[in-house]
């Protein structure tokens, strides 16, 4: 079956720490991969999304992600974290063919410490 | 362009009582998602419409939910009678064209505690 595995489920960093969150899927044809993050008491919303082409792939607010076929991951990154990045964040995968469902991963729980 | 309204934010009920949720999504998506968010996990996939049709509904629990979308726009899913584990925030999302090359657009979710 086809599953989304986020490996950490909170994170706790300092403003201006790097960030990089864990998404691995299993699926064995082409998907296209995204990050959605939900801020406290607000809906999920999207991050950034790979489709084709350049694997590494950025997002808002100056987040990126790069996408490695062989290792069936796609790992969130940000360079230097800000106290407003405390959310949820969501990998999702999306078979590129069939019924175009969406599989979401558990979340990782990121806080980030003024 | 407003985004998906959801309906009702919050609802208690004790169990063996029935409660339906609303979802109007935003104006020309061709797809509406239901998903169920349980506390501490992801975003479960309870059933996709394109248009009015259903798409996949596998992962529904059809002895108690139920979901329609008339007219190929807004949607209402129902839970009867509900159980405790039933507790959740219920999330519509629509998308444009059938999620293909597309994202997901998701309302604030109703939550549901059932006593």
């Amino acid at each position: 079956a086809q599953s989304v595995s986020q490996h950490n489920h909170h994170v706790i960093l300092s403003e201006a720490a790097s960030l990089e969150l864990g998404c691995n899927y299993s699926y064995g044809g082409t998907v296209n991969l995204f990050w959605y993050v939900q801020y406290p008491g607000q809906h999920l919303q999207l991050l950034l999304k790979y489709f084709s082409g350049d694997p590494l792939v950025k997002g808002i607010k100056g987040f990126e992600a790069e996408f490695i076929k062989s290792k069936f991951s796609f790992n969130l990154r940000k360079p230097s974290v800000q106290w407003s990045d405390t959310a949820e964040y969501f990998c999702a995968v999306n078979p590129s063919s069939g019924t175009y469902k969406y599989i979401f991963g558990t979340g990782t729980r990121l806080k980030v410490l003024a | 362009e407003a985004g998906v309204a959801q309906s009702p934010r919050y609802k208690i009920i004790e169990k063996r009582q029935s409660v339906a949720f609303w979802c109007n999504p935003i104006s020309g998506h061709a797809t509406l998602y239901w998903y169920q968010q349980i506390l501490g996990q992801g975003p479960k996939l309870l059933i996709q419409f394109q248009n009015n049709g259903v798409v996949d509904d596998s992962q529904l629990p059809k002895d108690r939910f139920s979901a329609e979308r008339l007219k190929g726009v807004d949607s209402t899913l129902k839970i009867q009678p509900a159980k405790l584990e039933d507790s959740a925030v219920y999330l519509c999302a629509s998308s444009r064209r059938g999620g293909l090359a597309g994202e997901l657009f998701f309302g604030e979710g109703s939550r549901l505690t059932v006593l």
